[in-house]
């Protein structure tokens, strides 16, 4: 009974290095998400799939990528890494039906 | 422009005292208001309210949504100290897709 499960769970890079955050869901939603959680900022959308092979930016897509090459799994990618994406970063998956969160990654860029 | 605030951004009780924690709301197309708590790690839902004035109910928690004047409150009577959270205001709205809009979250904290 996993739901949404995110590796890694920390994760400490320096300025320009790149990483790939992964999100696995068990739940067959079509939809998944990407947010960040920064304090005082509440939860912001940075890419979400509305389905296999699909993709679209949400409000703060700038330095990241995503991928959705299998229903169940949704990569989020940080080609350069700034200081300002240190964060939390949730994922979530839905559509029509409440959006169920993984336990998060944070990461923390130097 | 979409927003939701709460308030207020935190808040200190004692165990036992009831809270009101409060969501306002200005969106376009809106579909649904959710509730969620947040522990120390995955937002975990609460509630999703669609109708105004239909108490959700779960326990000692309830709340209740207002389309007219645009607002959710969510209750909880007889607070533990496993209360202790953050609790998160969503909309979700519909634009071809489904994408909530979160507040920025309510701190609770519980004394014992």
């Amino acid at each position: 009974n996993a739901g949404v499960t995110q590796t890694p769970k920390f994760r400490v890079l320096k300025t320009g290095q790149s990483m790939t955050l992964l999100c696995a869901q068990d739940m067959n939603h079509e939809y998944m998400y990407w947010y960040r959680q920064d304090p005082g900022m509440g939860l912001r959308l940075i890419h979400y799939s509305v389905g296999e092979g699909t993709t679209a930016k949400g409000e703060v897509p700038d330095g990241y990528n995503v991928s959705r090459l299998k229903k169940q799994n949704f990569l989020l990618g940080l080609e350069s890494a700034a200081p300002s994406q240190t964060s939390v970063y949730f994922c979530a998956s839905g559509g029509n039906q409440p959006q169920h969160f993984g336990d998060g990654t944070r990461l923390s860029i130097l | 422009e979409d927003k939701v605030v709460q308030s207020p951004l935190s808040l200190v009780v004692h165990e036992g005292d009831t809270v009101t924690l409060n969501c306002s709301y200005e969106v376009t197309n809106f579909r649904s208001l959710l509730w969620y708590k947040q522990e120390k790690k995955a937002p975990t839902f609460l509630f999703m309210l669609t109708s105004s004035g239909i108490e959700k109910k779960s326990g000692r928690l309830s709340s209740i949504l207002d389309k007219k004047e645009l607002f959710s409150i969510l209750n909880i009577t007889a607070t533990q100290t496993g209360d202790s959270a953050i609790y998160l205001c969503a909309v979700d709205r519909w634009l071809g897709t489904y994408k909530y809009i979160f507040g920025t979250g309510t701190r609770l904290k519980v004394l014992a």
